[in-house]
């Protein structure tokens, strides 16, 4: 149990599928994000909600669409994507920015067909 | 810029060797965080330890210990006698207090521990 739980843990999804991932924490931290892992690439950052509102969206395609409806959910909303979306997801949250750790989720396996 | 350097992309050793992790760092920001992370096959990042810029004191936590010099904008991890369970991917990651919300991570070290 790491403290943010991810569903689904694997997804297959075709071009024209709507979709979404769900993060969870019940850890009391105020900031959470949204990771993509890919192979042989560097963790990206893809958008950042903090105390509930979006303060990082790092020109990441339409075709995610993130929404934190309270501090303790995140979800990213998948529609029309690629094959090239195939990645690892990942959900964090912290409790504060910068300085202090963050508690990943173990990840939503995503392929796209 | 901020950057991190992993540049052991994978180290394979035999169970009970010491293995040290590579890690560089850039940054211009005189405060920042470093943060070693491990990855498991199962998925989630797990965090080892947080290292802040004023303190470079060497920490140990088992058989895991973290050399960090600011000389040489390093912060280096070592497992003594390393164990089959020690095989996973690690990430070393840079937080400056710059104004952002961001980690920079570096590529990550495949690590292999062989039994």
């Amino acid at each position: 149990e790491t403290g943010v739980t991810q569903t689904p843990r694997h997804l297959v999804m075709g071009m024209t599928n709507k979709k979404s991932l769900k993060c969870e924490q019940h850890l009391g931290h105020n900031a959470m994000y949204w990771y993509k892992q890919s192979a042989k690439k560097p963790l990206e950052l893809m958008f950042v909600y903090s105390l509930e509102e979006r303060v990082e969206n790092n020109s990441v395609p339409s075709r995610f669409s993130p929404e934190c409806p309270n501090s303790s959910h995140l979800f990213l909303h998948l529609h029309t994507l690629q094959p090239e979306d195939s990645a690892l997801y990942l959900c964090a949250s912290s409790q504060e920015r910068n300085g202090y750790g963050y508690t990943f989720g173990s990840g939503t396996r995503l392929t796209v067909v | 810029a901020q950057k991190v350097t992993q540049a052991q992309t994978e180290i394979s050793v035999v169970e009970k060797e010491d293995v040290t992790l590579d890690c560089v760092y850039e940054t211009r920001d005189t405060t920042y965080y470093l943060f070693w992370y491990k990855q498991p096959p199962s998925g989630e990042l797990v965090f080892l330890i947080r290292r802040n810029s004023f303190d470079e004191q060497n920490e140990i936590s088992g058989r895991y210990s973290w050399n960090f010099q600011k000389s040489t904008s390093s912060f280096n991890f070592t497992i003594t006698a390393s164990q089959v369970v020690d095989s996973a991917v690690y990430f070393c990651a840079l937080s400056a207090t710059s104004g952002t919300y961001k980690y920079i991570f570096g590529t990550g070290t495949r690590l292999k521990v062989l039994a």
